[in-house]
């Protein structure tokens, strides 16, 4: 079946440093569809970016990732992060013509001044 | 339009119990998912429903949770009986039938198993 990894379960960082994090997949669907998940402190995961474009950078509220299938990956960046992006990040993927998301083990963020 | 509503958003049970979560979807999405979320085991998938048809459900979690769609409309995700290793928070979420398309979560609810 699908899989996602994020190698890095927490992350520690200063604001104004950037930030990235891992997420690459397996999955036997040629055009699958990648996710970004941000989950704040007691609330809902909500969609921070996706993609099923191979190689085209994709953006929102600062944030940008690129879908690259030769690596299978599909890291999250921001070239400076703040105190509010500490959360909890979920990358997630959906293939073929089912909607069922399979996500990752989550990266817990924690930005500090 | 209204997001996913859950209800309760907090529910204590007594282990052996029987509790029953309820979940109103967005209007007009046909896949629904129902996830469980701890910290050490992050979102599982306990059931994924097409146009009201069952499509998964996740195996770990089919000997005491069953989840139903009786109309498009409306949800529940039956406990039974209940474990202390049940306690978790419950996530329903709903979306277009098409893959691309964004997931929409519930508030949750936080269920404490004593």
């Amino acid at each position: 079946g699908d899989s996602v990894t994020q190698t890095e379960g927490l992350v520690t960082l200063t604001e104004g440093l950037p930030v990235m994090l891992n997420c690459t997949y397996q999955t036997i669907y040629s055009n699958p569809f990648l996710f970004w998940y941000v989950q704040h402190l007691n609330e809902s995961p909500r969609l921070l970016l996706k993609s099923f474009t191979d190689n085209k950078r994709t953006e929102h509220q600062g944030f940008h990732a690129t879908l690259h299938k030769s690596s299978s990956s599909f890291h999250l960046q921001k070239s400076s992060a703040q105190l509010s992006d500490s959360a909890l990040y979920y990358c997630a993927l959906t293939g073929g013509l089912s909607g069922k998301l399979t996500f990752g083990e989550g990266t817990q963020v924690t930005v500090i001044s | 339009d209204a997001g996913v509503t859950q209800t309760p958003r907090h529910e204590v049970a007594e282990k052996g119990q029987t509790i029953i979560l309820k979940c109103e979807p967005v209007s007009g999405h046909n896949d629904l998912f129902w996830y469980r979320q701890t910290k050490i085991q992050g979102l599982e998938l306990l059931s994924y429903f097409r146009s009201k048809s069952l499509m998964e459900d996740g195996g770990a979690f089919k000997d005491r949770f069953k989840a139903e769609m009786l109309n498009s409309s409306f949800s529940t995700l039956k406990i039974q009986p209940t474990e202390p290793k049940d306690s978790a928070v419950y996530l329903c979420a709903s979306s277009l039938d098409r893959g691309n398309t964004e997931v929409f979560f519930g508030k949750g609810t936080r269920l404490t198993v004593v």
